[in-house]
């Protein structure tokens, strides 16, 4: 079984262009999430799609956004790149289900965005 | 909203030693946990989950951590440490409805020397 597929692998991008980032999720997963990884700062929620809805969205500025395609596979769209904004993007999927919190998340190996 | 602290950016070992890797909690109602691992460039994988069956769980890779409501801990430990098991360890809370997402703290680098 294939696993949580993101390209991709690295982009390098300068300041004020826009990055588009891809993830295929799992067969059978139709849960997206987004997530950050920044040196020092960990692991930061970005989004979450689930059936093409946007369900949950973190604390990031508006041209952090994204979208889920009707195969479930997922876009991240960075747009007026920041330094600030290189990081390790990874993307997760999960099972349909319930929103009880209790899914667990599958990861892909991300995507190294760097911004000069 | 929950969180989730570690204690500890890096914790060293030696090769047989036992691994303890201390993550407490912040939620007004008991949430569910996770520990993951991530291995130099690669993604993150699980290694065990809480979802208030029995407090003390077992995951891969021969860890295990107890769930104690009263210290709200959930800490994760190995009898034994395996140079293998260098790896940087994430804890993760995520609450019991609403379209909760995980939390993770910042991550413990595992150093394990021989």
């Amino acid at each position: 079984e294939a696993g949580v597929t993101q390209s991709p692998t690295h982009l390098i991008k300068t300041r004020g262009q826009q990055a588009t980032l891809r993830c295929s999720p799992i067969s059978g997963h139709t849960s997206v999430y987004w997530y950050q990884q920044a040196l020092g700062l960990g692991l930061q929620f970005l989004l979450w799609y689930d059936e093409g809805e946007e369900r949950n969205r973190g604390n990031f500025p508006p041209r952090f956004s994204g979208r889920q395609f009707p195969n479930y596979s997922s876009e991240l769209n960075v747009n007026a790149l920041e330094l600030e904004d290189s990081a390790l993007y990874l993307c997760a999927s999960s099972l349909p289900g319930d929103s009880s919190g209790a899914n667990v998340l599958t990861f892909g190996a991300g995507s190294r965005l760097t911004v000069l | 909203a929950q969180s989730v602290t570690q204690l500890g950016s890096h914790v060293s070992v030696s090769e047989g030693a036992l691994v303890l890797l201390r993550c407490n909690y912040s939620s007004s109602v008991p949430p569910y946990l996770f520990w993951y691992v991530q291995y130099p460039n690669q993604g993150l994988q699980l290694l065990l989950k809480y979802t208030s069956a029995a407090t003390l769980v077992k995951g891969i890779n021969g860890f295990e951590a107890e769930f104690k409501k009263s210290e709200t801990s959930f800490h994760l430990t190995k009898p034994s440490a395996h140079m293998s098991d260098a790896a940087e360890y994430f804890c993760a809370v995520s609450a019991h409805s609403g379209y909760s997402t995980l939390t993770f703290g910042k991550g413990t680098m595992l150093l394990v020397s021989p």
